[in-house]
C-alpha cells in the first residue's frame, strides 16, 4: 500500500496563476482532509470530505476549492494564487469506524510558493 | 470555540532527561484527542488516541495521559532520535479536527 500520496511535491506559482493539488489514498478511507501548515500556526483545516461526492468548509476555506469525484482522490484547487497562500499543504484520510473516531493518515506534503 | 494550545513551543533536553509536553484544549464534547510526531519535511505520523479522562497510552519512551482539560505527553529517558515536533489535535463537531501549533523537541546526546 502506498498510503496517502500527494502530487506535486513542490511548486512555484506567480500571483494570479491557478493550480490543482492532487491527493490520492489506496486505503478505501471515507474521510479526506486538506490542511495548510504555516510556521508557528500548526495545521489549519481548509476543506474536508466525508465521502465520495461530498465536500465541506474548514477553518480557512477562502481562496480554495475542492472536489471529490472519486472516493480515492481529493483535489485542492487555487483559482487565483496569492502570496498569502504560500505554505505547506498536507492531505490526510481516515476510515469510518463505527463508534470510534479514527486517527488521520497524512501524506508527505506539497510545498507551494506564490511569488 | 474549539481550540488547542500546546506548550512549550520548544524544548531542549539532554539525552536521558525526562520531561512532559502539555496540550490544553477547549472543545464542545471531546470525541478524541490525538498525538502525532512530525519530522522535518514530512507529514505527521500518528502516535496515540485518547478518548476519555483518566485514559493513558504508552509506546516505548512515550506515555500520553488525558484529563478533562488537558493532555500530557511524557517522555522518559529520551534519545536523540526522539527529536521532532509533537502535535496535538482534538476532534470537534462535523468531523473537523483542530491542531495545536506543536512542541519542537530537541534531544542532545
Amino acid at each position: 500500500n502506498a498510503g496517502v500520496t500527494q502530487t506535486p511535491k513542490f511548486r512555484v506559482l506567480k500571483t494570479g496563476q491557478s493550480m490543482t493539488l492532487l491527493c490520492a489514498q489506496d486505503m478505501n478511507h471515507e474521510y479526506m482532509y486538506w490542511y495548510r501548515q504555516d510556521p508557528g500556526m500548526g495545521l489549519r483545516l481548509i476543506h474536508y470530505s466525508v465521502g465520495e461526492g461530498t465536500t465541506a468548509k474548514g477553518e480557512v476555506p477562502d481562496g480554495y476549492n475542492v472536489s471529490r469525484l472519486k472516493k480515492q482522490n481529493f483535489l485542492l484547487g487555487l483559482e487565483s494564487a496569492a502570496p498569502s497562500q504560500t505554505s505547506v499543504y498536507f492531505c490526510a484520510s481516515r476510515p469510518d469506524l463505527a463508534g470510534v473516531v479514527s486517527e488521520q493518515f497524512f501524506g508527505p506534503g506539497t510545498r507551494l510558493t506564490v511569488l | 470555540e474549539d481550540q488547542v494550545t500546546q506548550s512549550p513551543e520548544a524544548l531542549r533536553l539532554q539525552e536521558g532527561e525526562s520531561s512532559s509536553l502539555n496540550c490544553s484544549y477547549t472543545v464542545s464534547g471531546l470525541r478524541g484527542l490525538f498525538w502525532y510526531r512530525q519530522d522535518p519535511g514530512k507529514g505527521p505520523e500518528f502516535l496515540f488516541t485518547l478518548y476519555s479522562a483518566g485514559e493513558e497510552k504508552e509506546k516505548e519512551r512515550l506515555k500520553a495521559t488525558l484529563t478533562k482539560k488537558e493532555s500530557f505527553l511524557h517522555i522518559t529517558a529520551p534519545k536523540p532520535e526522539d527529536s521532532a515536533t509533537y502535535l496535538c489535535a482534538v476532534k470537534g463537531n462535523f468531523n473537523k479536527f483542530y491542531f495545536g501549533s506543536g512542541t519542537k523537541l530537541n534531544v542532545k546526546p
